[in-house]
C-alpha cells in the first residue's frame, strides 16, 4: 500500500486532455513540494515535474502540474501515443519516523 | 553529463547477502545526498534509503531497517547497499538516484540510473 494515492489507469485518446491525481496527507504533501516522474516501459524513471508545477528543460509544456493542500495532479494536453507510460508522484515525508521519500501506486496511462 | 550506473545484482537465495554498488560521474558527488530506491515487478517504486553527502545522515525503510546499510566513498564517486538476509519480497530492479535540495525547490529526486535487477529465490 503506497503513502500517496494515484488511480492506477488512465486513458485517452490522442489530442484529448488527461490528468492524474495524487493524494497525501500533511506530513507530505501538504508540507513539501510534489514531483511527477514518467517511467516508459523497460526504462529507468524520468523527472516530468518538480516543485509541484516546474518542467525541467526539454520536458513539453504539454504537460503541467499543480498542488492544493494535500492533493496534487498531474495533466497531459494534446495526448499523444508516445504519452503512453506509467507515471509516478513523489514527495518528501517528515514523519516521526525522520525523514524518507513516499512514492504513489503509479498510474497506467493508455492512449486509445 | 550526470550518469549513475548501477551493478551487482543478481540471484541470490533467501537469506544471502548482496552488495550493490552504483557509479557516478558528470557532476561533484560529495555535494549531493543519495539514494536508492527499488521496484519490484509490475509494481510501483520504493524508497530503500538515503545517505546525505557526507554520510552524516542515513535512513532506512522500515521494511530493510536491520538488514541493509547503505554507504558511500566520495573519493571513489561510489555509491554502496550492502544487503543481508534476502528475503523473496526484496525481489526488485534497484535503482540508484541522485537527490537535490533548494529552498525553493524544495526536495527533489532528478536523476535515476538504469538499475539492477535483484531476485531473491531458491
Amino acid at each position: 500500500q503506497s503513502v500517496l494515492t494515484q488511480p492506477p489507469s488512465a486513458s485517452g485518446t490522442p489530442g484529448q486532455r488527461v490528468t492524474i491525481s495524487c493524494s497525501g496527507s500533511s506530513s507530505n504533501i501538504g508540507s513539501n513540494t510534489v514531483n511527477w516522474y514518467q517511467q516508459l516501459p523497460g526504462t529507468a524513471p524520468k523527472l516530468l515535474i518538480y516543485s509541484n508545477n516546474q518542467r525541467p528543460s526539454g520536458v513539453p509544456d504539454r504537460f503541467s502540474g499543480s498542488k492544493s493542500g494535500t492533493s496534487a495532479s498531474l495533466a497531459i494536453s494534446g495526448l499523444q501515443s508516445e504519452d503512453e507510460a506509467d507515471y509516478y508522484c513523489a514527495a518528501w515525508d517528515d514523519s516521526l519516523n525522520g525523514r524518507n521519500w513516499v512514492f504513489g501506486g503509479g498510474t497506467k496511462l493508455t492512449v486509445l | 553529463e550526470v550518469q549513475l550506473v548501477e551493478s551487482g545484482g543478481g540471484l541470490v537465495k533467501p537469506g544471502g547477502s548482496l552488495r550493490l554498488s552504483c557509479a557516478a560521474s558528470g557532476f561533484t558527488f560529495s555535494s549531493y545526498s543519495m539514494n536508492w530506491v527499488r521496484q519490484a515487478p509490475g509494481k510501483g517504486l520504493e524508497w530503500v534509503s538515503s545517505i546525505s553527502s557526507s554520510s552524516s545522515y542515513i535512513y532506512y525503510a522500515d521494511s530493510v531497517k536491520g538488514r541493509f546499510t547503505i554507504s558511500r566513498d566520495n573519493a571513489k564517486n561510489s555509491l554502496y547497499l550492502q544487503m543481508n538476509s534476502l528475503r523473496a519480497e526484496d525481489t526488485a530492479v534497484y535503482y540508484c538516484a541522485r537527490e537535490v535540495y533548494d529552498i525553493l525547490t524544495g526536495y527533489l529526486i532528478d536523476y535515476w540510473g538504469q538499475g539492477t535487477l535483484v531476485t531473491v529465490s531458491s
